[in-house]
């Protein structure tokens, strides 16, 4: 069976630091791969996508990037953290590119940035 | 762009009142709807995923529908532990859009 893990699982950054998430994927090959960020009381905003390594396409303009060095890996990069950064950051991976593979997400890693 | 919007926000039930939660969307090419449900401080877990009008998914006490322009996810006789947040989605092309969620609170 397939498993996602995303650490840290809570992290606390000062304004102006960098930042580095990890994702990885157990029992598949060449997932797509996904990161959200969700803030409170809204839905999940789609930031980075990947269909392959070294494959990267951004949804929103930002201070963040994203990086896919391995098949199942999938990270999450700052240079400098902003206030507006903190939030909850998901990953999400699906089985191909069939067009109608659901998404699986992993358990999230809370960012607060003061 | 792809919109979606859930309702209510929040609900709150007594066990074993049943009631429904709404979710409707505009999109150019619908290729699924998804169900998902969220605990407190966890990742979603996947529910359902619906294709074309008409279609019903069940799964235990919660049974998912879809229109052509809106799903609804039907909790019957709902115990505390059905307590998250429900969250539906929408795929175009290779893109998930979320709704903000309806939180439910079952009381005992």
């Amino acid at each position: 069976s397939q498993t996602i893990h995303q650490w840290p699982a809570t992290l606390v950054q000062p304004v102006g630091s960098p930042l580095s998430l990890e994702c990885t994927v157990e029992g598949t090959s060449n997932p797509n791969l996904y990161w959200y960020r969700q803030a409170a009381g809204r839905g999940l905003q789609l930031l980075f996508y990947s269909v392959g390594i070294g494959q990267i396409s951004s949804e929103v303009p930002q201070n963040l990037s994203a990086s896919r060095p391995q098949d199942r890996q999938f990270i999450l990069s700052s240079k400098k953290l902003l206030l507006s950064d903190s939030g909850f950051y998901l990953c999400a991976w699906a089985p191909g590119t069939s067009g109608k593979e659901t998404q699986y997400f992993g358990p999230g890693t809370r960012l607060l940035v003061l | 762009e792809d919109q979606v919007t859930q309702s209510p926000e929040a609900l709150r039930l007594q066990e074993g009142e049943s009631s429904s939660l709404n979710c409707s969307y505009t999109v150019s090419g619908l290729r699924g709807l998804f169900w998902y449900r969220q605990d407190p401080g966890k990742g979603p877990e996947f529910l359902f995923t619906l294709y074309s009008a008409g279609e019903e998914k069940e799964k235990e006490r919660l049974k998912a529908t879809l229109t052509k322009k809106e799903s609804f996810l039907h909790i019957t006789a709902p115990k505390p532990e059905d307590s998250a947040t429900y969250l539906c989605a929408v795929r175009d092309d290779y893109k998930l859009s979320f709704g903000a969620g309806t939180t439910v609170t079952v009381r005992a």
